[in-house]
């Protein structure tokens, strides 16, 4: 099974700051990754897929990157909407696996 | 608009089985695979199951391995989660999801979630 490893865990930022997510893979993924936000009461929100593809509707502010083992979420400037718990995921092998989670809070 | 509605969640005792039930309009059900994916109260994403469009490829994760079926029926614009010998780790919200575009098994969007608690 691909355990993916996300730090950190909690990270405190205030609206407007740059937020720069980390999601490390146990063995190569390729470009398989993907990342999810959730809020308060409300289920998951595909964002980013393959790596560096901005799902429908997902604003300019929020970009992946990486490849194999080592993959990034940035939100350029942190708006109040964005404070929230953000999930990476792999969708290269059977079992597909969730990173354990970054919660964005405001400072 | 897509939209896709579970039902079938409640409070069942352990050993015992429930039928997950995930309704999807707004897009042509037979062209996409569906998921299933848990959360435990407090606690992050686990994926459990996948069932390809046209139900012949079916995967489960090993927690719920022999224990759990997904199965759909495209003429219903349905999936369905049978659980069986349930347990108090199967405690969760329950969600369906549909995958993006075929072969792009990303999750988006889910449905709002069924609770299952298992407890004598």
């Amino acid at each position: 099974e691909i355990v993916l490893t996300q730090s950190p865990a909690t990270l405190s930022l205030s609206p407007g700051e740059r937020a720069t997510l980390s999601c490390r893979a146990s063995q190569s993924v390729s470009s398989y990754l993907g990342w999810y936000q959730q809020k308060p009461g409300q289920p998951p929100r595909l964002l980013i897929y393959d790596a560096s593809n901005r799902a429908t509707g997902i604003p300019a502010r929020f970009s992946g990157s990486g490849s194999g083992t080592d993959f990034t979420l940035t939100i350029s400037s942190l708006e109040p909407e964005d404070f929230a718990v953000y999930y990476c995921q792999q969708r290269s092998d059977w079992p597909r696996t969730f990173g354990q989670g970054t919660k964005v809070e405001i400072k | 608009e897509v939209q896709l509605v579970e039902s079938g969640g409640g409070l069942v005792k352990p050993g015992g089985s429930l039928r997950l039930s995930c309704a999807g309009s707004g897009f042509t059900f037979s062209s996409f695979s569906m998921n299933w994916v848990r959360q435990a109260p407090g606690k992050g994403l686990e994926w459990v199951s996948s069932i390809s469009s046209s139900g012949t490829y079916m995967y489960h994760a090993d927690s719920v391995r022999g224990r759990f079926t997904v199965s759909r029926d495209n003429a219903k614009n349905s999936a369905y989660l049978q659980m069986n010998s349930l347990r108090a780790e199967d405690t969760a919200v329950y969600y369906c999801a549909k995958s993006i575009a075929a072969r792009l098994d990303w999750f988006d969007p889910w449905g709002q979630g069924t609770l299952v608690t298992v407890s004598s």
